[in-house]
């Protein structure tokens, strides 16, 4: 069955500290790859997709197919960054928009 | 653009009532997903809408839940004599088109309490 793993539910690091929230999935085919985020109070968002290759806030992931990982990494966090953090492949069977979710980690910034 | 509008924010049913939940997608966005989020769970995918249309409904509970989106207004999920475990929030998104690479865009959701 195709399945996201967010394995850490919380990560907490300080201020200008490397974060890298982890993400593997298992899945037959080649999927569209994002992450979202929802910062406090507001909704859920993309910050990133694979197929852009682009670097957003600092943020940027790596597609390890033979590892089937897509970690999001930032060298140095900020208090902004914190929030809610999900994985989200594209179903890769069907033509659709339609993602599968990671259970979220919840990224906690201190000063 | 006001981006994705859902209403209600809140919405507390009690058991055996009818929940109506809607959104209203993005304007030029004729392509829209319901995800529901279970108490400390990710986003999980429940159907699949486009104009008069349901696409794909493989992530919908089998009875009491049904969704549409009409040629003229917003979407709507229903969900018929509410148990307490339908509590959660429920998400919609939309977008342009169906290809698996383009941005969803995400309403501010509806949490749904069945008392």
């Amino acid at each position: 069955a195709q399945r996201v793993t967010q394995p850490e539910k919380l990560l907490s690091v300080f201020k200008g500290a490397p974060v890298e929230l982890k993400c593997n999935y298992s899945y037959s085919g080649s999927p569209e790859l994002f992450w979202y985020v929802q910062y406090s109070r507001q909704r859920l968002q993309l910050l990133l997709r694979h197929i852009s290759r682009e670097s957003i806030k600092g943020f940027t992931a790596d597609l390890n197919k033979g590892e089937t990982s897509f970690h999001l990494k930032k060298p140095f966090a900020q208090e902004e960054d914190s929030a809610m953090y999900y994985c989200a492949p594209s179903h890769p069977s069907s033509n659709t928009g339609k993602l599968i979710f990671g259970q979220g980690t919840t990224l906690q910034v201190k000063p | 653009n006001a981006g994705v509008m859902q209403n209600p924010r809140h919405l507390v049913r009690r058991r055996g009532q009818e929940a109506r939940l809607r959104c209203s997608p993005m304007k030029g966005h004729s392509h829209v997903y319901w995800y529901r989020q279970l108490p400390e769970e990710g986003l999980k995918f429940m159907v699949y809408l486009q104009k008069e249309n349901i696409i794909d409904e493989s992530g919908m509970p089998k009875e009491r839940f049904s969704a549409e989106f009409p040629k003229e207004g917003p979407s709507i999920l229903r969900i018929q004599q509410v148990v307490r475990g339908d509590s959660a929030a429920y998400f919609c998104a939309s977008s342009p088109d169906q290809r698996g690479n383009t941005e969803a865009f995400f309403g501010q959701g509806t949490r749904l309490t069945v008392v």
